[in-house]
C-alpha cells in the first residue's frame, strides 16, 4: 500500500512569506506527527494529532507555526512570516493509533529553504 | 536539553565487520526505544525497537542491547554491508508524552567494500 506522502518535496520561499506543507498519512492511521530535521541533526518533534485534534503541540517553536488536520486524515503545517532559521526538512509520520510500540512511518519530507 | 545522547557521530567499518552505535538517555519514564535508519533524501525508517523489560533483541543482523540501570542502549550491526551505509538514529518515547519520539543526533555509518 501507499506510504506517507508529503508535498511539495521542495519549497523555496522568501523571508517573510507564508508557506503550507501537506502530509497524507497512511490510510486508517489515526495518529499523525510532524517533526523538523535540521542539517546533520535528528528530527525534532513539533506536533501530534490524534484524529482531528492536536493532542500535543509542545514542540511548535512559536506562534508563527500552526497545523491542522480537519478531517482526521490529511494534515497541513502552516508557517507564517518565514525566517531563514525555519529552513529545514519537515517530516510527517503516521502510526496506527499513537500507542506504545505503534511504529511511526515517516514520509520523505519537505525541504524548506527560506532565502 | 538533550535527552538522548548518541555516539559516535560517524563510523567507518569494513565490509563484514561489526558496527556499534551507542545511546544514553536521562528520563527513566521512557518506555520505548527504537532505532531508525535514514538514507539521503528519505525519511527515517524503523529498523528495530526494544522495551526496557528486555535486555536484548535481535532481528537478523541487527541487535539492540539494553542496560536499564546504566540508562544506555546500543545497536550492533553484524556482518556490516555497504548497503548498510546510512545515518542511524536512536530514539526514545514515553506513554505520558504522546509517544513523540526524542531522537539522538545521529551516526553516519560508512561500510567500505
Amino acid at each position: 500500500g501507499a506510504g506517507v506522502s508529503q508535498t511539495p518535496s521542495n519549497k523555496v520561499t522568501e523571508k517573510g512569506k507564508y508557506v503550507e506543507l501537506r502530509c497524507d498519512p497512511i490510510s486508517g492511521h489515526t495518529a499523525l506527527y510532524w517533526y523538523r530535521q535540521s542539517l546533520g541533526q535528528g528530527p525534532e518533534f513539533l506536533i501530534y494529532f490524534q484524529g482531528t485534534g492536536a493532542a500535543d503541540d509542545s514542540g511548535l517553536p512559536n506562534d508563527r507555526f500552526f497545523a491542522v488536520r480537519p478531517e482526521g486524515s490529511v494534515s497541513t503545517l502552516k508557517i507564517q512570516r518565514t525566517e531563514r532559521g525555519d529552513s529545514a526538512v519537515y517530516l510527517c509520520a503516521s502510526s496506527l493509533n499513537g500507542h506504545s510500540g505503534a511504529e511511526q512511518f515517516f514520509g520523505p519530507g519537505t525541504r524548506l529553504t527560506v532565502l | 536539553q538533550q535527552q538522548v545522547k548518541q555516539s559516535p557521530q560517524s563510523l567507518i567499518v569494513q565490509k563484514g565487520g561489526i558496527s556499534i552505535i551507542n545511546c544514553a538517555y536521562e528520563n527513566t519514564a521512557f518506555d520505548y526505544f527504537p532505532w531508525y535508519q535514514q538514507f539521503p533524501g528519505k525519511g527515517p525508517a524503523l529498523l528495530i525497537a526494544i522495551r526496557p523489560d528486555v535486555s536484548e533483541k535481535k532481528e537478523g543482523r541487527f541487535t539492540i542491547s539494553f542496560n536499564k540501570s546504566a540508562k544506555q542502549f546500543s545497536l550492533h550491526i553484524m556482518d556490516s554491508q555497504p548497503g548498510d551505509s546510512a545515518t542511524y538514529f536512536c530514539a526514545a518515547s514515553r506513554m505520558d508524552s504522546s509517544y513523540k519520539l526524542i531522537f539522538g543526533s545521529g551516526t553516519r555509518l560508512l561500510v567500505r567494500p
